[in-house]
């Protein structure tokens, strides 16, 4: 089955530590994102890439980097610099005029 | 920045009612889409309507677009308690990228 596979499902972050997220697909899509969402709140853009070895910051890529080395990986880090990183992160990806496809959300936690 | 608002932010029915939802965006757009998020999942879309049409179905949804006042509504009709879900809309951002812009969301409990 064709689909966007984010892990790990939780993550708890320790002060001061980095911690990665994995996002792969296997829909062929040019274009991956991340997005970050709140409490009861809409989706804010923090990074996205169209291509592979290429990607642009969004609303709120502070805290954040990311890579994209293969068309299907496009790898999240939330750096320590990210001071308030607890929220539900959900990885999308799409091919030109196509509707975006969500994966099932990696929620992170501060311990 | 979040390009959409929804009203309301939530909406309680009864099992075959129908449910409205409404998307107000700021900016010219080139197509408007509609997701809904069950409950600690990822977002699946729903139907995406162009700035040229004004009207579109699919199944028990129907989507209008009202460019001139930059607004779009979501129809739900003979509602059921699996229906019970978060619906946002998104609106494109321009230029040559699928970057989307998300609304806040409405919050739609059916009960049984």
């Amino acid at each position: 089955d064709g689909g966007i596979t984010q892990s790990p499902k939780y993550l708890f972050r320790k002060e001061g530590q980095n911690v990665t997220l994995s996002c792969e697909q296997n829909l062929n899509h040019d274009a991956m994102y991340w997005y970050r969402q709140d409490p009861g709140q809409g989706l804010r853009l923090i990074y996205y890439s169209q291509i592979v070895n290429d990607f642009q910051k969004g609303d709120i890529a502070e805290g954040y980097s990311v890579s994209r080395e293969k068309k299907e990986s496009f790898p999240l880090t939330v750096t320590s610099a990210q001071k308030n990183p607890t929220a539900f992160y959900l990885c999308a990806s799409t091919s030109v005029g196509q509707p975006q496809h969500f994966g099932d959300g990696t929620r992170l936690s501060i311990l | 920045s979040q390009q959409g608002e929804e009203d309301p932010q939530a909406l309680s029915i009864q099992e075959g009612e129908n449910a409205t939802m409404n998307c107000s965006y700021k900016t010219s757009i080139n197509n408007l889409q509609w997701y809904r998020q069950n409950s600690g999942r990822g977002l699946v879309h729903l139907i995406l309507i162009r700035s040229n049409e004004r009207e579109k179905h699919s199944g028990r949804l129907r989507v209008t677009l009202d460019t001139s006042k930059k607004s779009s509504s979501l129809l739900i009709t003979a509602s059921r308690a699996a229906d019970t879900a978060s619906y946002f809309c998104a609106t494109d951002s321009g230029g040559n990228t699928d970057k989307l812009i998300f609304g806040t969301g409405t919050r739609l409990q059916v009960f049984p």
